[in-house]
């Protein structure tokens, strides 16, 4: 069974501060690793992707990849309060499809 | 260059009808996704198409759920018989042959009542 595991939280976070989300894939052979952002009532949005181990940089956001420890994390910089939402990480193991994790809904607190 | 394309936005059916929702991906995209979310859960992959060809359809319920996207026209996912338990939004995704990024459309939203 191939599966995403992230922490629901909320995870809250004060504004300025940096924000750092955690993931955990079952299959070390995965290839290609997706952070989308979905806001309450809303469609989950792309917001960076990942294919090999390091860092990956867009902007605020870090994607950090470690595929020994089978380990995705993203890093939001100078949190702002439009960053409250739910994060989701993605996985294709593959199957060209993508297997989700189930979320961290992060709240910056002004 | 319009993105991924879901109607109705929300549907209300009465239990026993039949639900239709429609997706047109992205221009360019060939491939469909059709994923579920339930209220405070996460996205749960129902079915992967192509241009008239189910690829993946394990996420799929055995029965009363179908998906097509044929070679004109959108791609359709039918509940037939709808029960309550079917309430939840369906997300429709694309990517592009050879990528593996999917992006999303708005959704549609169906209640059953």
């Amino acid at each position: 069974q191939k599966e995403v595991e992230q922490n629901s939280g909320p995870l809250s976070v004060p504004e300025g501060a940096i924000a750092s989300l955690n993931c955990t894939y079952s299959d070390r052979g995965s290839q290609s690793f997706f952070w989308y952002r979905q806001y309450s009532g809303k469609s989950p949005e792309l917001i960076m992707s990942i294919y090999s181990n390091g860092d990956k940089e867009d902007g605020r956001f870090t994607a950090q990849l470690n595929k020994a420890s089978q380990y995705v994390s993203l890093l939001i910089r100078d949190s702002q309060p439009s960053d409250s939402a739910t994060y989701l990480c993605a996985v294709n193991f593959g199957n060209e499809k993508l297997t989700f994790g189930t979320g961290t809904r992060l709240t910056i607190i002004p | 260059n319009a993105g991924v394309m879901q109607n109705p936005r929300h549907l209300v059916r009465r239990r026993g009808q039949e639900a239709r929702l429609r997706c047109s991906p992205m221009k360019g995209h060939s491939h469909v996704y059709w994923y579920r979310q339930l209220p405070e859960e996460g996205l749960k992959f129902m079915v992967y198409l192509q241009k008239e060809n189910i690829i993946d359809e394990s996420g799929m319920p055995k029965e009363r759920f179908s998906a097509e996207f044929p070679k004109e026209g959108p791609s359709i996912l039918r509940i037939q018989q709808v029960v309550r338990g079917d309430s939840a939004a369906y997300f429709c995704a694309s990517s592009p042959l050879g990528r593996a990024e999917a992006f999303f459309g708005q959704g549609t939203r169906l209640t059953v009542v």
